[in-house]
């Protein structure tokens, strides 16, 4: 199985301020269809996850340009350029290039 | 806007079976794959398995640490999709997600989240 390691596994920021999430696949996710199959989620608090980031770097259908993704083969980063008490919960990666699908375990993020 | 409302959950004792629903709407459900992920309290997510669409054979899939056990299909007709889940464990306590799971290229991936049921397995 390809396992997603995430870090940090929490952190507290600041309103405004920028913040990154690396996520780190235990194989490459990289496809021969050239695809990177690489996904990221948020699941703020007392909510189901939603769809944020698709195949690295594509924001999903109304998610804010303050989010980013970032990253090649194993690594990639999430960023949120300027963090708003909203962007608070819980950020997943996934893979889906091979099965089992599998999540990194998450990071907490949390306003102070 | 898509919705997908699952049920079934609640309190069950270990070794029994339980059936899981989720009822979809406002998209073409024949067209999509569908997934189960399961969430222990306080824990991360975990793919328990997903059927494909009719057109490309209706199959499932699942991760080895539910196959034998859990049973996904599918009720076109209905817009629904049922996780069959036998021999149930304590570990097996968690809330369970409907997803609506697109298809892209050679693989899938998830789209859109149901809100979730929780099922407790306890004597």
């Amino acid at each position: 199985d390809i396992v997603m390691t995430q870090t940090p596994l929490s952190l507290s920021v600041t309103p405004g301020q920028p913040v990154s999430i690396s996520c780190k696949s235990s194989q490459s996710l990289l496809h021969t269809d050239g695809k990177t199959y690489l996904y990221w989620y948020l699941q703020k608090p007392g909510q189901s996850p939603q769809l944020l980031i698709y195949e690295v770097s594509n924001r999903f259908s109304g998610v804010p340009d303050r989010f980013s993704g970032s990253g090649s083969g194993t690594d990639f980063t999430l960023y949120i350029s300027r963090v708003e008490a909203d962007d608070v919960g819980v950020y997943y990666c996934m893979q889906v290039i091979q099965l089992p699908w599998t999540f990194g375990l998450g990071t907490k993020v949390e306003i102070k | 806007e898509v919705q997908l409302v699952e049920s079934g959950g609640g309190l069950v004792q270990p070794g029994r079976s339980l059936r899981l629903s989720c009822r979809a709407s406002a998209f073409t459900f024949g067209d999509y794959a569908m997934s189960w992920v399961r969430q222990a309290p306080g824990k991360g997510l975990e793919w328990v398995g997903f059927i494909r669409s009719k057109a490309y054979g209706g199959t499932t899939e699942y991760p080895a640490s539910v196959k034998g056990r859990f049973i996904i299909s599918r009720d076109d007709s209905n817009s629904i999709a049922y996780l069959q889940r036998n021999s149930l464990k304590t570990e097996d306590t968690a809330v369970y997600y409907c997803i609506k799971t697109k298809r892209r290229m050679t693989t899938y991936y998830f789209e859109y989240w149901g809100q979730g049921t929780l099922v407790t397995v306890s004597s």
